[in-house]
């Protein structure tokens, strides 16, 4: 079957600007999580959604993003006024159910660039 | 907090050495899951193993095998008769059971495997 989708797969913006980025989990997955990752680094919570609520948003480094998943599937990922330290690659990742150590389906991430 | 540490950051072997890539990991839960990830050149994130705190029986699979030891906190991962396709960046990481299965990461390891 199909796994996590991400677009778009890169993206390169301006400074200041806002931008979109899209997760489409694995069918029938209930829980929902984005992470960033940085050069170099491990991926880094960001948010979790357990259907349609964001059951955990810890991880979002200030009010410039925001994350939705209004029907419970796909999820956005909302960035305003971009930043240079966005640049990273935004992963999304799926699991049957948010609890109990259930394994975590990753999608291919989106490049952000912010120039 | 949960804490990951991979204090190596490079590992470089020739094909058909044995390798192994350490994890120690702290948290105050005595109940939590321990995972490893492969990520490849490709970027995307492969499940290779999740670990439940109760079960320290140490696990093989094929080339791979890991040591779980909860009296030193670590979760180290061994492979055998290493090959050119196991490079890639390996990823130790820890989530609580409970609700939210957030994963948190270790830095990560690059393995490079020469032929």
């Amino acid at each position: 079957g199909a796994g996590v989708s991400q677009t778009p797969s890169n993206k390169v913006t301006e400074k200041g600007k806002y931008v979109e980025l899209r997760c489409d989990p694995i069918s029938g997955h209930t829980a929902l999580y984005w992470y960033r990752q940085s050069l170099g680094q491990g991926p880094e919570f960001l948010i979790y959604f357990q259907g349609t609520g964001a059951a955990d948003d810890s991880g979002l480094p200030n009010d410039r993003f925001f994350a939705v998943r209004p029907e419970g599937s796909v999820s956005t990922l909302k960035i305003q006024r971009t930043e240079r330290g966005d640049s990273a690659v935004y992963l999304c990742a799926s699991s049957l159910m948010g609890d109990f150590g259930n394994e975590q389906f990753f999608g291919p991430g989106t490049r952000l660039t912010v120039l | 907090a949960q804490k990951v540490t991979q204090a190596q950051t490079e590992i470089s072997v020739v094909e058909k050495e044995d390798v192994t890539l350490d994890c120690v990991y702290e948290t105050r839960d005595t109940t939590y899951y321990l995972f490893w990830y492969k990520q490849p050149p490709s970027g995307e994130l492969v499940f290779l193993i999740r670990r439940n705190s109760f079960d320290e029986q140490n696990e093989i699979s094929g080339r791979y095998s890991w040591n779980f030891q909860k009296s030193t906190s670590s979760f180290n991962f061994t492979i055998t008769a290493s090959q050119v396709v196991d490079s890639a960046v390996y990823f130790c990481a820890l989530s609580l059971t409970g609700a939210n299965s957030k994963l948190t990461f270790g830095e990560g390891i690059t393995l490079s495997v020469r032929p």
